[in-house]
């Protein structure tokens, strides 16, 4: 079946640190892809998307790109703040979305 | 502004009780979802529901029970049956199943077995 994997964490970097968080999955289809973003104790918002090969969502400084040769949708960010400290999770949309485990990321300040 | 709005945000249960969660959706979003979320496990299907009257097992739905009378609700119920309710518990809606538009989610509740 339909499945995401991203990187395990905690991951820990400096303020104004370059971010890569790195998402692989595996699809019989076409599916969408995600990222979505938790700050302790919320629900999860979407932070972008990409709904076929080649298209990059972007939104407040962060950037992925659907790969299809590669099934991957790597987060990347230039410079990480302090309040970008959350949990991210990667995820597909085929029949129904499929989240990956999430990353913990933690900024030093 | 329109979204998800889930109550309470803590909630205590005793042993032996069965407990609602409420989820409720100004969207117009058709298909809704419950997930449960336990540290480092990531987020876990429960039910989702695709149309009012109609909804289906997830992953982990035993011990649980959903309905879904009203477009805008779709009230949890975490029954005595289920041995480990202790969770973070989710819910989300999209305008339909399957569709690259992405979910929106609650702001959560919080369940603690006391």
């Amino acid at each position: 079946g339909d499945s995401v994997t991203q990187m395990e964490g905690p991951v820990t970097l400096s303020e104004e640190a370059f971010l890569t968080i790195n998402c692989t999955y595996t699809a019989t289809g076409y599916p969408s892809l995600f990222w979505y973003v938790q700050y302790p104790g919320e629900g999860l918002q979407l932070l972008l998307k990409a709904t076929k090969a080649d298209d990059k969502g972007s939104n407040k400084g962060f950037e992925a790109t659907y790969r299809k040769e590669t099934t991957s949708f790597h987060l990347e960010k230039g410079s990480v703040q302090v309040s970008d400290s959350a949990v991210y999770f990667c995820a597909l949309s085929d029949d129904k979305i499929i989240f990956g485990k999430g990353t913990r990321l933690h900024i030093l300040p | 502004d329109g979204g998800i709005t889930q109550s309470p945000k803590y909630l205590f249960r005793k042993e032996g009780q069965n407990v609602t969660l409420s989820c409720e959706q100004n969207l117009n979003h058709d298909a809704m979802y419950w997930y449960r979320q336990d540290p480092g496990q990531g987020l876990r299907l429960i039910y989702y529901s695709q149309i009012v009257n109609d909804f289906q097992k997830g992953d982990i739905a035993e011990g649980y029970s959903v309905s879904r009378e009203k477009k805008e609700s779709f009230p949890l119920t975490v029954t005595s049956a289920q041995k480990n309710p202790t969770a973070f518990y989710l819910c989300a809606s999209s305008i339909e199943k399957g569709t690259g538009y992405g979910y929106t989610f609650g702001s959560g509740t919080r369940l603690t077995v006391v």
